[in-house]
């Protein structure tokens, strides 16, 4: 079955540091790969997405993520963080003609001052 | 730029009651989903709509649920007999293409 896994529940990171936040997905083909980011009791807000072609993208705020086949991964990055930045995570899948998305458990990023 | 839309944001009931959870999709999209997230866990798909039927749910999807998209805008999630384990924050999400764009969510709380 298509799963999610992000390894890291939270992350601290200080002000002006570089993060890299972990997702692996279980698919068999390529699939659809999504960021979205939560700040508290908030809606889901799209970071960036994968679909196909150049695998490095580029997202809003200043994120971006690399898809590696032969890591089954799609991690995302952020060169210097900044205390707004401090949300949850989430890194999701489509499977190629799917429908569902299929979301990992999150990464809670904390920022310190 | 076009949104999906939810309301309530807020929903307080008393467990057994019915709810009723509304969406407005972006206009011309033509699939629809549900998703789930309990407090501190992470978003679960429930249900997907197109043309008017459910083309997938999953097993949180119980007879207990049901949606419609009653007048061609909005589309709605009904919890007929609510549980304490139906808290959860409700997303609404649309899409025509790939992407699927989600709604802010409703916050329903069983009592």
């Amino acid at each position: 079955a298509q799963s999610v896994t992000q390894p890291d529940i939270h992350i601290t990171v200080s002000e002006g540091a570089s993060l890299e936040l972990r997702c692996n997905y279980s698919y068999g083909a390529t699939p659809y790969l999504f960021w979205y980011v939560q700040s508290p009791g908030q809606g889901l807000q799209l970071l960036l997405k994968y679909f196909s072609g150049d695998t490095l993208v580029q997202g809003i705020k200043g994120f971006e993520a690399e898809f590696k086949r032969s890591q089954s991964s799609f991690n995302l990055r952020k060169p210097s963080v900044h205390w707004s930045d401090a949300a949850e995570y989430f890194c999701a899948v489509l499977m190629e003609y799917g429908n569902k998305l299929v979301f990992g458990a999150g990464t809670i990023l904390r920022v310190k001052s | 730029e076009p949104e999906v839309t939810q309301t309530p944001s807020h929903q307080v009931t008393q467990m057994g009651q019915e709810v009723i959870l509304r969406c407005v999709p972006i206009s011309n999209h033509l699939y629809f989903y549900w998703y789930r997230q309990i407090l501190g866990q992470k978003v679960e798909f429930l249900v997907s709509f197109y043309n008017n039927e459910i083309s997938e749910k999953s097993e949180i999807f119980d007879d207990q649920f049901s949606v419609e998209r009653p007048d061609g805008s909005n589309f709605t999630l009904k919890i007929r007999s609510t549980k304490l384990e139906d808290s959860a924050m409700y997303f609404c999400a649309s899409r025509l293409g790939i992407e699927q764009f989600f709604g802010p969510g409703t916050r329903l709380t069983v009592l």
